[in-house]
């Protein structure tokens, strides 16, 4: 009864350095997605996987790359954090959209100092 | 051009009363919509959707409506409680057929006992 997890939890970086932040589905969903969520902002897409071996850019992916590793697992990388990337990032996954909604993650609270 | 606008202001209601919630659409024409809820530090859970030929959809205590016609939709919480105090978002597809999902800023519930 997993679902969607989502590791670190929490992370602080320095400006500059990298990180992969990880994802993982048991649902045997085929799509998955990145969201982050900014006060006042709502939640933006930055990339999405409608199914192992493909990705694609959201609305806000500039500073961002993604791996979908494998059908279950689907990583989000920051290869230079600067401060404007300080946000909380959900990852999610679904299958057919249009009869069922998301299952997302609980989160990751990044703030880049 | 495109947006989707919720109330970012609180809602505050008397446990038993009805809470009803706005989401408006502008530019988009979305074969669905689905409504979410998210509690603070939890990532959002699904509650309906609703397609675009449907007025209406009704899950236990919460009703949804969907106009097209004055791009709006309502998410209803009847007998409200306590515990139905958290945020509340709707989205809507993008693009049809991406599985890709815009969401609103959200709405804050409160219901007081």
């Amino acid at each position: 009864n997993a679902g969607v997890t989502q590791t670190p939890k929490f992370q602080v970086l320095k400006t500059g350095q990298s990180m992969t932040l990880q994802c993982a589905q048991d649902m045997n969903h085929n799509s998955m997605y990145w969201y982050r969520q900014d006060p006042g902002m709502g939640l933006r897409l930055i990339y999405y996987s409608a199914s192992e071996g493909t990705t694609d850019k959201g609305e806000v992916p500039n500073g961002y790359n993604v791996s979908r590793l494998n059908k279950r697992e689907f990583s989000l990388r920051l290869e230079s954090a600067a401060p404007s990337q300080t946000s909380v990032y959900f990852c999610a996954s679904s299958e057919v959209v249009s009869s069922g909604g998301y299952t997302f993650g609980s989160g990751t609270r990044l703030t880049v100092v | 051009s495109q947006k989707i606008e919720q109330n970012s202001e609180a809602l505050n209601i008397q446990e038993g009363k009805t809470a009803t919630l706005t989401c408006n659409y502008t530019n988009y024409s979305p074969a669905y919509l689905q409504w979410y809820r998210q509690d603070p530090g939890r990532g959002p859970v699904f509650l309906l959707l609703i397609r675009e030929n449907e007025k209406e959809k009704r899950k236990e205590r919460l009703k949804v409506t969907f106009d097209t016609t004055l791009k709006q939709s309502l998410f209803h919480i009847t007998a409200s409680q306590p515990a139905d105090s958290a945020t509340y978002l709707c989205a809507l597809d993008g693009s049809s057929n991406t599985g890709k999902l815009i969401f609103g800023q959200g709405t804050t519930l409160q219901v007081k006992p």
